[in-house]
């Protein structure tokens, strides 16, 4: 079983509804769970960083941690066509940063 | 502005030359990591530093190397490139909280 798993997509939505994306683990030592967003040809750039369960709110994304099931969560509300990139989940457990494969998201006009 | 700079962005070279990626921060920042993205594998981490002098192998190190003389530089060597090496590469770094980090704009290596 890997250590983080993340469905690939890619994943298309009409403009205005609210994304949905997922991770899980396995691993319970992970302490602080991030979601990147990366558009192509870019790097990757920094949208949440959380340590505790529960759900962390910046602007139009939420993310959500439930350590008990081992899964993680980012709500995109509103979503614009701009929002169309690659979103990847990591998790860190002391030095140590694990990336997920990242989800392709499309934002249909 | 905070950055991380990568160079070159794109790179051509054939089996054996010895190539070095450079990457800079100016952000004062202790850790820095490199990172190689390939299709259906995902970022996966090469080697990583949490402070001059220090570096610790990732996830898929063989056939790299690097050094951390100093704060703000993290260079990545592949002392003789093999095709299978040929993949997206990025440089990150991060201060407090090794999990915020910041992304170069990555080096296209293609080696033939």
């Amino acid at each position: 079983q890997k250590e983080v798993e993340q469905d690939p997509g890619p994943l298309s939505v009409p403009e205005g509804a609210i994304v949905s994306l997922n991770c899980t683990y396995s691993n319970s030592a992970f302490q602080y769970f991030m979601w990147y967003r990366q558009y192509s040809r870019k790097g990757p750039e920094l949208l949440m960083y959380t340590y505790s369960s529960g759900n962390k709110e910046d602007g139009r994304f939420t993310a959500q941690v439930d350590k008990s099931s081992k899964y993680i969560s980012l709500f995109i509300r509103d979503s614009q066509p701009s929002d169309s990139a690659t979103y990847l989940c990591a998790m860190q457990r002391d030095d140590k940063i694990i990336f997920g494969k990242g989800t392709r998201l499309h934002i249909l006009p | 502005e905070a950055q991380v700079t990568q160079n070159p962005r794109y790179l051509i070279t054939v089996t054996g030359k010895k190539l070095t990626v450079t990457c800079s921060q100016n952000m004062n920042h202790e850790y820095m990591s490199w990172y190689r993205q390939d299709p259906g594998l995902g970022l996966r981490q090469i080697y990583y530093s949490m402070n001059v002098e220090v570096t610790d192998k990732g996830d898929v190190p063989e056939g790299y190397k690097v050094s951390r003389k100093e704060k703000r530089n993290f260079p990545l060597i592949l002392e003789s490139p093999s095709p299978n090496q040929t993949s997206l590469y990025f440089c990150a770094s991060a201060g407090q909280g090794a999990g915020k980090l910041f992304f170069g704009s990555g080096t296209q290596l293609s080696v033939l």
